[in-house]
C-alpha cells in the first residue's frame, strides 16, 4: 500500500461552520504534513507532525487546528474560516522525519468557503 | 531563507525533448526533488538528486549541480499526457521542502 488517502474530496462550508479534513496512510511513515495550495501556486507548508507530535507550525491562523490521533491518521479541524481560505488542502507523508525521504501526497481536499 | 526559480510556462511539441531549469538559493541543502502535477491533482514524485550529476529514469532525467545551485528536468519523447506543471522542491537542513513556483508545460501535437 503506497497510498495517502484524503476525505472528503470536496468540501463547501460557510464561515460559521466547523468541519474536519482527514488524511490516512498505512505505509508506516512517521512524518505527516499539511499543505495549502491556491490555484496556479505551489503548495505551501502549514504543519508537520513528526512521530505524532507537532514539530512545525508555519504561522498558520488558529482557525486551522491539526490533530494526529495516531501514526496513520492526520486531521485538520476547520472553524470560522474566511473565503480566502478556499484552496486545495494536501496531505503528505514521508518515512522518517529525521532523514531526507520522499514525500508522497494525497489527492487533496478542495475546500470552498462561502 | 529559500529562493527557488523556475520558468513560469513552456511549450513543446509531441515527440520532442524539453529541459526545465530550476535555480535555488537555500539555507542548507539536503536534496532536490522534482514533482509532476496535473491540473486539479496532487503532486506526484518524479526524481530526487542529492549528488552532482544526472539521474535517469525512463523518459525523464534530472541533473544537479550543487556548486551552481542549479538543476534541470529533461523530458524526452514528449507525449500529450506530459502536459502538466513541474515543481522543483528543495529540502533544507531541517528536512523541510520548499517548492518553486512550478513550470506549466504545454505539449502540442
Amino acid at each position: 500500500d503506497t497510498e495517502v488517502t484524503q476525505t472528503p474530496k470536496h468540501l463547501v462550508m460557510g464561515m460559521t461552520n466547523k468541519k474536519s479534513l482527514k488524511c490516512e496512510q498505512h505505509m508506516g511513515h512517521r512524518a505527516m504534513y499539511w499543505y495549502k495550495q491556491k490555484a496556479k501556486k505551489p503548495p505551501e507548508l502549514m504543519f508537520v507532525y513528526s512521530y505524532e507530535k507537532l514539530s512545525i507550525n508555519e504561522s498558520v491562523p488558529s482557525r486551522f487546528s491539526p490533530e494526529c490521533p495516531n501514526s496513520s491518521l492526520l486531521n485538520l479541524h476547520l472553524h470560522a474560516l474566511q473565503p480566502e481560505d478556499s484552496a486545495l488542502y494536501l496531505c503528505a507523508s514521508s518515512q522518517d522525519p529525521r532523514n531526507t525521504d520522499t514525500q508522497y501526497f494525497g489527492p487533496g481536499t478542495r475546500l470552498t468557503v462561502l | 531563507g529559500q529562493n527557488i526559480d523556475q520558468p513560469t510556462e513552456m511549450t513543446a511539441t509531441e515527440g520532442a525533448i524539453v529541459q526545465i531549469n530550476c535555480t535555488y538559493q537555500t539555507s542548507g541543502f539536503n536534496g532536490l526533488f522534482w514533482y509532476q502535477q496535473h491540473a486539479g491533482e496532487a503532486p506526484t514524485f518524479l526524481s530526487y538528486n542529492v549528488l552532482d550529476g544526472l539521474e535517469e529514469k525512463g523518459r525523464f532525467s534530472s541533473f544537479l549541480s550543487r556548486s551552481k545551485g542549479y538543476s534541470y528536468l529533461l523530458l524526452k519523447e514528449l507525449q500529450m499526457k506530459d502536459s502538466a506543471s513541474y515543481l522543483c522542491a528543495v529540502e533544507d537542513a531541517g528536512n523541510m521542502l520548499t517548492f518553486g513556483g512550478g513550470t506549466r508545460l504545454m505539449v502540442k501535437p
